[in-house]
């Protein structure tokens, strides 16, 4: 692994169901966040975490949840999808001064 | 409320120099910065300013003055990869970055 991963690369869900995106870096980053890219909108945070076992809720946490139980893993769940959340999903993690930023590739995710 | 303004879509044409500005209005402020986003993928960093005036960093500079609330991306000598989209971001009081919703960048040959 070489930077930040996500899985799956793109998905499609029904409208109820639950689901988990993963994250994970291998860049030993203490902060972690997770984003929502929507067309017109710009990024807009959802959850993130300055270290492991802490988290905060960002702009738009509705509908989400996350966990940090390590320094590596940041998953973000939706306890029961609806088609606003249709999205794409960046993870990204930063470290150090500045707070750069470094992006996993992202997850596109269809709620029908 | 929290604002960070940008241009939607730019065109310029190859080998041409463009700025695309950026226009803010956050609680606090700790830093901005520019990244690049090619379609269909993840943003990735270009610059940091902190402290007013220009950084350089090859066919690309950022400036800014934070009195204004302002700062544009210029790039230089356009190859036909730089079209993106440019997303200009800035650090709050609080830490978290505010996000633009980018700049689409057309270059022409």
């Amino acid at each position: 692994i070489a930077g930040i991963t996500q899985a799956p690369t793109s998905q499609i869900l029904a409208a109820g169901r639950r689901m988990t995106l993963r994250c994970t870096q291998d860049m030993r980053h203490n902060a972690m966040y997770w984003y929502r890219q929507d067309l017109g909108l710009g990024l807009r945070l959802i959850h993130y975490s300055n270290t492991a076992g802490t988290t905060g809720k960002g702009e738009v946490p509705d509908g989400y949840s996350v966990s940090r139980a390590n320094t590596d893993d940041f998953p973000l769940t939706l306890a029961s999808a609806v088609p606003s959340q249709t999205s794409v999903y960046f993870c990204a993690s930063s470290d150090g001064d500045p707070p750069t930023q470094y992006f996993g590739p992202g997850t596109r995710l269809t709620v029908l | 409320g929290q604002n960070i303004d940008q241009p939607t879509e730019m065109t310029a044409t190859e080998g041409a120099i463009v700025q695309i500005n950026c226009t803010y209005q956050t609680s606090g402020f700790n830093g901005l910065f520019w990244y690049q986003q090619h379609a269909g993928e993840a943003p990735t960093f270009l610059s940091y300013n902190v402290l007013d005036g220009l950084e350089e960093k090859g066919r690309f500079s950022s400036f800014l003055s934070r009195s204004k609330g302002y700062s544009y991306l210029l790039l230089k000598e356009l190859q036909m990869k730089d079209s993106a989209s440019y997303l200009c971001a800035v650090e709050d009081s609080n830490y978290q970055l505010i996000w633009g919703a980018g700049t689409k960048l057309i270059i022409k040959p």
